[in-house]
């Protein structure tokens, strides 16, 4: 079945800990997306990448970042310097950039 | 700038009623697309329509219905004969161009047996 997969389901993160959101897809897209929810909230932009090896901020990039090495993969890692990261994060690809995008199962993190 | 908005936070009806739930966008580009998410509880969004701004023709899915007007910056959403399945936050999108997709803010829909 082609779709995206999210992991871990539930993260906790100690004080001052990185700790990193696995996304993957194989669905042959090549853009994807990771966004963060806050309750009775909409989604908001973390990053985004077009293509392989390259990404860009969205509206809230400060406390996070990504690499993009692989296609299928988009990993985030939330950062010490992201002071409120309690959240759930949401990954998402599209076949191009601008294209519909489907989204994973998401990960909710939690601070200790 | 784009901005969506969905002024409905909460609805509650019963169980075979109709329901419609509204967006309103607002963008100054002439082509541009608008989306219908669904979130139920398990969290997932899950994509329901797509609808580009040169196609004004109202959409029918099953129980699922769409009215796009451009006259009025709006693309609502019925739901006819409602079940306690639907119950879910719903989000309307907007993208266009080169810019980046903006989501409102979500309408949650509760389903009363």
């Amino acid at each position: 079945d082609g779709g995206i997969t999210q992991s871990p389901k539930y993260l906790f993160r100690k004080e001052g800990q990185n700790v990193t959101l696995s996304c993957e897809q194989n669905l042959n897209h090549d853009a994807m997306y990771w966004y963060r929810q806050d309750p009775g909230q909409g989604l908001r932009l973390i990053y985004y990448s077009h293509i392989v090896n390259d990404f860009q901020k969205g509206d809230i990039a400060e406390g996070y970042s990504v690499s993009r090495e692989k296609k299928e993969s988009f990993p985030l890692t939330v950062t010490s310097a992201q002071k409120n990261p309690t959240a759930f994060y949401l990954c998402a690809s599209s076949a191009v950039w601008q294209e519909t995008q489907y989204f994973g199962p998401g990960t909710r993190l939690l601070v200790l | 700038a784009q901005k969506v908005t969905q002024a409905q936070t909460e609805i509650s009806v019963v169980e075979k009623e109709d329901v419609t739930l509204d967006c309103v966008y607002e963008t100054r580009d002439t082509t541009y697309y608008l989306f219908w998410y669904k979130q139920p509880p398990s969290g997932e969004l899950v994509f329901l329509i797509r609808r580009n701004s040169f196609d004004e023709q109202n959409e029918i899915s099953g129980r699922y219905s769409w009215n796009f007007q451009k006259s009025t910056s709006s693309f609502n959403f019925t739901i006819t004969a409602s079940q306690v399945v639907d119950s879910a936050v719903y989000f309307c999108a907007l993208n266009h161009r080169d810019d980046k997709i903006i989501f409102g803010k979500g309408t949650r829909l509760h389903i009363l047996p």
